[in-house]
């Protein structure tokens, strides 16, 4: 079946790092990618939308990209904040049965 | 705007108790449904979804069942709790067709089973 990938599930930065997330999925039938963002204690949001067309999407000092050379998307931002310590889930869209398939997650945790 | 409110905030159970979820979107007329069962530290699992008023498609199979009574209502419930059930139920809408992709959340109600 379809699986996602994100490699890594636990993150620790320092304020004003820059970020750098991964996710990989089984088929490349999926053409639309959404990152979703979970605060504690809160459902999650969506954060960006890339599809494999456009290989580009911003929101929030946040940047998404397709990787066409290994099919894999990646999230990442210049210089991260504490405030922007939360879970970050991919999930490739598209499949039947009005399915949205996430990841794993990603924890960032962004020290002061 | 659209908003959506899930009821209750958390929940304390005992094992072999029943349970009853809700939630009511407000400012969208015939939005598809969804409930998601998330475990602590864990993944979003879709447990159910619906398309329209008394449809409900069953994604996993975890002893729970989804009832949509009213357009704008979306109820979880099981008879008999199990400790596996706990974590975090969340409950989101989508437009329909083209643009489902997008799902919006509400703030999610924590379920503890002793």
């Amino acid at each position: 079946g379809d699986s996602v990938t994100q490699k890594q599930g636990q993150v620790t930065l320092s304020e004003d790092d820059f970020l750098f997330i991964n996710c990989t999925y089984s088929t490349t039938t999926y053409p639309t990618l959404l990152w979703y963002v979970q605060y504690l204690g809160q459902g999650p949001q969506l954060l960006l939308k890339v599809t494999t067309a456009n290989n580009k999407g911003i929101s929030r000092g946040f940047e998404a990209t397709y990787d066409k050379g290994t099919t894999s998307f990646h999230l990442q931002k210049a210089s991260v904040q504490e405030s922007d310590s939360a879970v970050y889930f991919c999930a490739p869209y598209g499949s039947s049965g009005n399915k949205l398939i996430f990841g794993i997650g990603t924890l960032l945790s962004v020290k002061p | 705007a659209q908003t959506i409110h899930q009821w209750p905030v958390a929940e304390i159970k005992a094992v072999g108790s029943p349970l009853s979820l809700g939630c009511t979107i407000k400012g969208k007329s015939s939005p598809n449904l969804y409930w998601y069962w998330q475990a602590t530290g864990g993944t979003l699992q879709q447990l159910f979804y619906s398309i329209t008023v008394g449809q409900v498609e069953s994604v996993v199979q975890l002893n729970l069942s989804a009832s949509r009574p009213k357009d704008d209502q979306f109820i979880l419930s099981t008879e008999k709790l199990l400790l596996s059930h706990s974590g975090f139920y969340l409950c989101a809408w989508s437009l329909t067709g083209a643009s489902a992709e997008t799902l919006y959340f509400g703030s999610g109600t924590r379920l503890t089973v002793l």
